[in-house]
C-alpha cells in the first residue's frame, strides 16, 4: 500500500544532543511537509519541500533544519534540542495532481531529557 | 495570512445524537476546506473536504457546509458512535497551493455510550 512512513515512532534524546527524524513515502508525491504538534494543539507547519525547493516558515526556529535527498525521503534535523522541542513531529505529503490533499505519516514522538 | 478559528474546543454528545463543529476563516482567497480526524496518538486523517464552488457535501453520516459570504464552514456528524470520539481539526487552504494549510485549534469530541 502506498503510504507515508516515519521512523522512529518514538525518539528520546538528551538536551542539546542533535537528533534526526526520517520520513519516506511511496506515493511519489512532489511535496513533503514537516509539522510540529504539541499536546492538545493543532499541527504547526515548520517547512516544506516543493520538489527540491525548500520553503521555511517565517517563525520556524533556526534549530530546525531539513534535507530531502530524493523524492521519497525527507529528514528533520534538530541541531540542539531543548525541552520545549518535545512534541509529535508529523510528516505529510501532497501532490499538485491531487490538488495538494495532504497525507500524514504516523508521526514521531520526540522526548527530550 | 490566514487565521482559522474553531469552536467548541470540547464537545460531548450522547451516542446517536448529532455533533456540530464550526470554523471561521479570515482570508477570502481560501477555497479549500478539509476536516481531519485525529485519534489519540495517531495521525490526522482526512475525513471530508469541501471546495468553495460547493455549499454542502455529504458522505454517509458526515456532512460539511460552507458559507463563503460569512467565511464559515461546519462539520456535522449524525448518529454519533463511540468510535467517532477523537480530535477534529478544520483547515483552510488555497487549492493548489503547497503551503497554506492553516489548521483550527481542534475540537475534542467525546461520544458517550
Amino acid at each position: 500500500d502506498a503510504m507515508v512512513i516515519q521512523n522512529p515512532r518514538y525518539q528520546v534524546t538528551q538536551f542539546g544532543k542533535p537528533v534526526t527524524l526520517s520520513c519516506s513515502q511511496t506515493l511519489n508525491h512532489n511535496v513533503m511537509y514537516w509539522y510540529q504538534q504539541k499536546s492538545s494543539q493543532a499541527p504547526k507547519l515548520l517547512f516544506h519541500y516543493y520538489d527540491k525547493d525548500f520553503n521555511n516558515e517565517a517563525d520556524t526556529p533556526d534549530n530546525f533544519q531539513s534535507r530531502r535527498p530524493n523524492t521519497s525521503f525527507c529528514f528533520l534535523d534538530i541541531r540542539s534540542p531543548g525541552l520545549g522541542d518535545a512534541a509529535m513531529y508529523l510528516c505529510a505529503t501532497s501532490s499538485r495532481l491531487a490538488g495538494h490533499e495532504q497525507y500524514f505519516g504516523p508521526g514521531t514522538r520526540l522526548t527530550v531529557t | 495570512g490566514e487565521n482559522v478559528e474553531q469552536h467548541p474546543s470540547t464537545l460531548s454528545v450522547q451516542e446517536g445524537d448529532s455533533a456540530v463543529i464550526k470554523c471561521t476563516y479570515s482570508d477570502s482567497a481560501s477555497n479549500y476546506f478539509p476536516w481531519y480526524k485525529q485519534e489519540l496518538g495517531k495521525r490526522p486523517q482526512l475525513i471530508i473536504d469541501i471546495r468553495s464552488n460547493v455549499g454542502e457535501k455529504k458522505d454517509q453520516r458526515i456532512a460539511v457546509t460552507l458559507n463563503k459570504t460569512a467565511k464559515h464552514f461546519s462539520l456535522h456528524i449524525t448518529e454519533t458512535q463511540p468510535e467517532d470520539s477523537a480530535v477534529y481539526f478544520c483547515a483552510a487552504s488555497q487549492e493548489g497551493s503547497a503551503r497554506q494549510l492553516t489548521f483550527g485549534s481542534g475540537t475534542q469530541l467525546t461520544v458517550l455510550p
